[in-house]
């Protein structure tokens, strides 16, 4: 069975900073990675996805994740953090074999100091 | 857009209520899934449906069912409400049979059991 870890609990970040969220899966073939982010009150929203392909992803709000094989690492990253970048972020592995279940991290908190 | 909507934002029972959790899309999506989201623990699958009148086991399927009688909605069902089913409650939908496509999620009701 697939597996997701995300390290950080908690992570406090300058507004204008660089942004980097780790992530750490267990799957025994290639996965299919997600970043989600949760903004207070809302549901989640899909920043990326990695599926096959340039393990360099792009996604929206200017974050993009590399997928690293040897690693077993989805990190997300962002250049320049602004305020309204803190939520809440998961990262989220799906097989074809699990029938397009996904299997979430525990999430990291970001806060955005001014 | 696709729209994911729940029926309450907040719900407050007693322990032992009958809980109907209630989830409706409109983008005629095949699939849909509920999850429970407690801090730390992110995210985590209690039943998920493919179709109509189908539904599979998640990974905590214990102390709810589901229900999937039209394609849009997808209720779940507490019997007997208790403490420990105090949670965020996510829905979510997604688009395709045996292949992966973005699962979109609702703004969640949170259920408080007293």
């Amino acid at each position: 069975a697939q597996s997701v870890t995300q390290p950080d609990i908690h992570i406090t970040v300058s507004e204008g900073a660089s942004l980097e969220l780790r992530c750490n899966y267990s799957y025994g073939a290639t996965p299919y990675l997600f970043w989600y982010v949760q903004s207070p009150g809302q549901g989640l929203q899909l920043l990326l996805k990695y599926f096959s392909g340039d393990t360099l992803v792009q996604g929206i709000k200017g974050f993009e994740a590399e997928f690293k094989r040897s690693q077993s690492s989805f990190n997300l990253r962002k250049p320049s953090v602004h305020w309204s970048d803190a939520a809440e972020y998961f990262c989220a592995v799906g097989a074809r074999a699990a029938g397009n279940k996904l299997t979430f991290g525990g999430g990291t908190r970001v806060l955005v100091k001014p | 857009d696709v729209k994911v909507t729940q029926s309450s934002r907040y719900l407050v029972k007693r322990t032992g209520e009958k809980v109907f959790l209630e989830c409706v899309q409109d983008m005629d999506h095949e699939n849909m899934f509920w999850y429970r989201q407690d801090p730390g623990l992110g995210l985590r699958l209690i039943y998920f449906s493919y179709d109509v009148k189908m539904k599979e086991k998640g990974d905590i399927p214990e102390g709810y069912s589901v229900s999937r009688e039209k394609k849009e909605r997808f209720s779940l069902i507490l019997e007997s409400a208790s403490t420990n089913q105090t949670s965020m409650y996510l829905c979510a939908s997604s688009f395709g049979q045996g292949t992966y496509n973005e699962q979109f999620f609702g703004p969640g009701t949170r259920l408080t059991v007293l």
